[in-house]
């Protein structure tokens, strides 16, 4: 059974920094390309950034871009989003997901349960 | 505002059929393949249809996809009480150069 469980959430003043960690199992980590998708509360979903499956390349949504580094240790079957001056826009669950095939889509095949980033001061 | 655009709700009686419509435009659903997700109150969302009308694994076949030029639907036969929840569609966006999602659709079933 594939599993994603999320972790490092939690409350950062504006303007700090947070780092999230998911650790895949279940599945051949490195055979799948993963992404973080964030859910605001109350709002819908909103991808935030993927890797390819051997970590060369990296793709993040224009809100995000330059504050936020995904990256991923196949070794160790982990995905991480370091996160950088954070805002209160930043507030949101975010969801590590992971997929197999279809990179240039949006599809999300694994999804963990979540983990909450609250900015506020 | 979405890139891609779904009816904030929709509702419908036990056993009957009922569709979610997302619509958007040259850069999205023409020429890329929308996936669809139902999330349930509290839980992580959950793939439902990829490839415009494949179901993975498990997924009943009361639920199925289909995509018409520059819009795409989800559509529920037989609906249930268990399919209460907010529904997604999602595709890749040219223009956005990365993965988009609609607002979101509220199932009622009454």
């Amino acid at each position: 059974e594939v599993q994603l469980v999320e972790s490092g959430g939690g409350l950062v003043q504006p303007g700090g920094s947070l780092r999230l960690s998911c650790v895949g199992s279940g599945f051949i980590f490195s055979a799948h390309w993963m992404s973080w998708v964030r859910q605001a509360p109350g709002k819908g979903l909103q991808w935030v950034a993927n890797v390819k499956q051997d970590g060369s390349q990296k793709y993040y949504a224009d809100s995000v871009k330059g504050r936020f580094i995904i990256s991923r240790d196949n070794a160790e079957n982990s995905l991480s989003l370091q996160m950088n001056s954070l805002t209160a826009d930043d507030t949101a669950v975010y969801f590590c997901t992971s997929s197999l095939y279809d990179f240039w889509s949006g599809r999300f095949d694994n999804w963990g349960q979540g983990t909450l980033v609250t900015v506020a001061s | 505002q979405s890139v891609l655009t779904q009816p904030p709700s929709v509702s419908e009686t036990p056993g009957q059929r009922v569709t979610i419509s997302c619509s958007g435009s040259n850069s999205n659903i023409p020429t890329k393949y929308v996936s669809w997700y139902q999330q349930l109150p509290g839980l992580a969302p959950k793939l439902l249809i990829y490839r415009n009308d494949q179901r993975p694994s498990g997924v009943p076949d009361r639920f199925s996809g289909s995509k018409s030029g520059t819009s795409a639907s989800l559509a529920i036969s037989g609906v249930r009480s268990e399919d209460e929840g907010d529904y997604y569609c999602a595709a890749w966006d040219d223009s956005l150069n990365g993965p988009v999602f609609g607002g979101g659709t509220k199932l009622t079933v009454l």
